[in-house]
């Protein structure tokens, strides 16, 4: 079936640093979202974005988390600044349409800030 | 604002046990309701949907039904196998973006 990528599986990085979270979605969908999921805990919807913009953000989306897909490429997730509490599996996910649609989720990047 | 509750954190069963989730809801308006199944190391993977009260959603043997009157969507199936073993969310799809809130996730634990 259709399949969402993710680069990397694992990420380590120092408290402070940057990192880009990078999602390849299934071609031809529309709508994108990346996902937080604190070990054990539910998953927690981050962010929307659809037509080359943010269509909707939760308060766990920071002013230091910013997403963009260049050109058709990527679907990213940069934060900058890392903080501890970032630590988490970042899912991403995407749609062909919105409302009562599938979503598709990639298989999620392990982020860990040291 | 929208918000999904699971009512078992985990359950344990063997094979050919009945299951039974319990899944209810918050929302104002007429959300869609899912059901969605996360394997060790995976992202979660579509189960099925129901948009409206009293539609029927159902795969591999599992099923619910959307029901309006008491705001639930309770996941069953008649047998389970080890298989099944894996957490399960029950999400609701809100506005236009598609967008899903989840649940907090049901651990299950089939032993043969």
């Amino acid at each position: 079936g259709p399949k969402v990528l993710q680069i990397p599986s694992h990420q380590i990085i120092d408290m402070g640093q940057m990192v880009t979270l990078n999602c390849d979605p299934v071609s031809n969908h529309l709508y994108f979202y990346w996902y937080k999921q604190i070990l054990g805990q539910q998953m927690e919807f981050l962010v929307n974005f659809y037509n080359g913009k943010v269509m909707e953000k939760s308060k766990l989306f920071k002013d230091q988390f910013s997403v963009e897909r260049p050109d058709g490429s990527y679907f990213t997730l940069k934060i900058q600044p890392t903080a501890l509490e970032d630590s988490a599996v970042y899912f991403c996910a995407s749609s062909s349409g919105g409302q009562n649609t599938e979503v598709f989720f990639g298989k999620g990047t392990r982020l860990t800030v040291v | 604002g929208d918000s999904v509750t699971q009512t078992e954190g985990q359950v344990a069963l063997s094979e050919e046990d009945f299951l039974t989730i319990h899944c209810n809801y918050s929302a104002s308006g007429y959300p869609a309701l899912f059901w969605y199944v996360q394997y060790p190391g995976e992202g979660p993977q579509f189960l099925f949907r129901a948009s409206r009260d009293k539609e029927k959603g159902s795969s591999r043997g599992f099923e619910a039904t959307y029901d309006k009157g008491t705001t639930s969507f309770h996941l069953r199936k008649a047998s389970v196998q080890e298989s099944d073993s894996a957490v399960y969310y029950c999400a609701l799809g809100e506005g236009l973006s598609g967008k899903l809130t989840f649940g907090e996730g049901t651990q299950v634990t089939v032993i043969s």
